[in-house]
């Protein structure tokens, strides 16, 4: 069973949807969850992190983290053809950045 | 824009082969990372470096090589290619902001070895 669970995809969406993306994992040490966003042909760029449990909003995007389901999401409101790419859950369980655990990435395509 | 470069950005090559896949970064970033990437599967590293002169095996077996002589470059070496070892191979480099270490990813070197 992989540590870290993400469904493939793919997403599609018309545009202004809300998107939700979820990860679930099974390492209760992970306490540093991140989003990395992968346009096509580029590599990973972080979107959002959250430390623990609880909720983050930046703009349209908001990350929310239940350790205690072990489950983290990221939502997208009034979601843009700009916002297709590849969405990529990771976690570690320290904040060095070096030991992060990723998950397979979700593809989202918005249609205008 | 991250100002991390990797080079070629596609090659096709032969079985036998020699390779070196080209990353340098202009950040002054200490930490360094060679990532493998398969479609629809997750990042694997492969390779890690905190500096000059260090470097360490990630969590996926690889039989390439690293080195780290100048803190902005880290090539990874292949001396024979084999089929596979066709992947996407992403560099990428760290720095601790806010409170979290944020990775910077180059734009990969899509390899095909055939």
């Amino acid at each position: 069973q992989k540590e870290v669970e993400q469904d493939p995809g793919p997403l599609s969406v018309p545009e202004g949807a809300i998107v939700s993306l979820n990860c679930t994992y099974s390492n209760s040490a992970f306490q540093y969850f991140m989003w990395y966003r992968q346009y096509s042909r580029k590599g990973p760029e972080l979107l959002m992190y959250t430390y623990s449990s609880g909720n983050k909003e930046d703009g349209r995007f908001t990350a929310q983290v239940d350790k205690s389901s072990k489950y983290i999401s990221l939502f997208i409101r009034d979601s843009q053809p700009s916002d297709s790419a590849t969405y990529l859950c990771a976690m570690s369980a320290n904040n060095a950045g070096n030991m992060l655990t990723f998950g397979g990435g979700t593809r989202l395509m918005v249609k205008p | 824009e991250a100002d991390i470069y990797q080079t070629p950005r596609y090659l096709v090559i032969g079985t036998g082969k020699k390779i070196t896949l080209e990353c340098s970064q202009t950040m002054g970033h200490d930490k360094m990372y060679w990532y493998q990437q398969d479609p629809g599967m997750e990042l694997h590293l492969i390779h890690y470096s905190y500096g000059v002169n260090s470097t360490e095996k990630g969590d996926l077996s690889s039989e390439s090589t690293v080195s780290r002589i100048r803190t902005e470059h880290f090539p990874l070496t292949l001396e024979s290619a084999r089929p596979s070892h066709t992947s996407q191979y992403l560099c990428a480099s760290s720095e601790l902001r806010q409170g979290i270490g944020e990775l910077f990813f180059g734009s990969g070197t899509q390899l095909s070895v055939l």
